[in-house]
């Protein structure tokens, strides 16, 4: 499958855990974004990555969440000491190069859920 | 704050019928315009884009785009069962990398 590939796919977290989510991009991109997405709400952009660089991450909560790419292996998204509120689907896209065309390919997503 | 604003619906319209689909979105510098189709616990895929104003068609789906009204739609002709799901329309503005999405409209399509 060369896709983007996301997981795992749901994760269940208590309070006060630590959430780390995956993401590899489809073969031949270079270029990671991560968005979150509540129930009935669109997706919320938190960070764009190419490999080790962070080059937007205006959308990151300043705590608690941090983002990686780097040179070998997957995108890793990391939430520490998780709250109620971070209950969400954690969606990753990747484009080629920087997607000035807009276009990206999603990932299946990753649902967190903390109890 | 670059907004992009969509009715959450749900649109409901009988299989056959054309359901139009709207966005408006609050940059003046917006450049390309998207719309993504998303099934129920599924990804999002790109389904049309558009740059210029006017019409782009891509067999049963039309997106319109106006620039001077801030204004994007997507029409689905001949709409069937399998085209219910959310809409998302993506906006993207001049030098940046990164769309804007609005929060959805959610289609139904009834035999």
């Amino acid at each position: 499958n060369a896709g983007v590939m996301q997981n795992p796919r749901h994760l269940v977290r208590r309070r006060g855990q630590e959430a780390r989510l995956r993401c590899s991009p489809m073969k031949g991109h270079s270029h990671v974004y991560w968005y979150r997405q509540l129930p009935e709400e669109g997706l919320k952009f938190m960070v764009y990555l190419q490999k080790e660089n962070i080059i937007d991450e205006s959308g990151m909560p300043k705590e608690r969440f941090s983002a990686e790419f780097p040179k070998e292996g997957p995108s890793i998204l990391r939430i520490q000491q998780v709250v109620r509120g971070d209950s969400a689907a954690y969606f990753c896209a990747s484009s080629q190069g920087g997607s000035n065309t807009g276009e990206l390919f999603f990932g299946e997503g990753s649902r967190l859920t903390v109890l | 704050q670059k907004e992009v604003e969509q009715n959450s619906g749900p649109l409901s319209v009988p299989e056959g019928a054309i359901a139009s689909l709207n966005c408006t979105y609050s940059d003046r510098g917006s450049q390309s315009f998207f719309w993504y189709r998303q099934y129920s616990g599924k990804s999002p895929e790109l389904i049309m884009f558009i740059y210029s104003n006017g019409d782009k068609e891509d067999g049963r789906f039309t997106a319109q785009l106006n620039k001077a009204s801030q204004y994007v739609s997507l029409l689905i002709r001949d709409s069937q069962p399998s085209d219910s799901a959310t809409y998302l329309c993506a906006v993207l503005s001049g030098g940046s990398y990164i769309p804007t999405f609005g929060r959805g409209t959610s289609l139904i399509v009834h035999p």
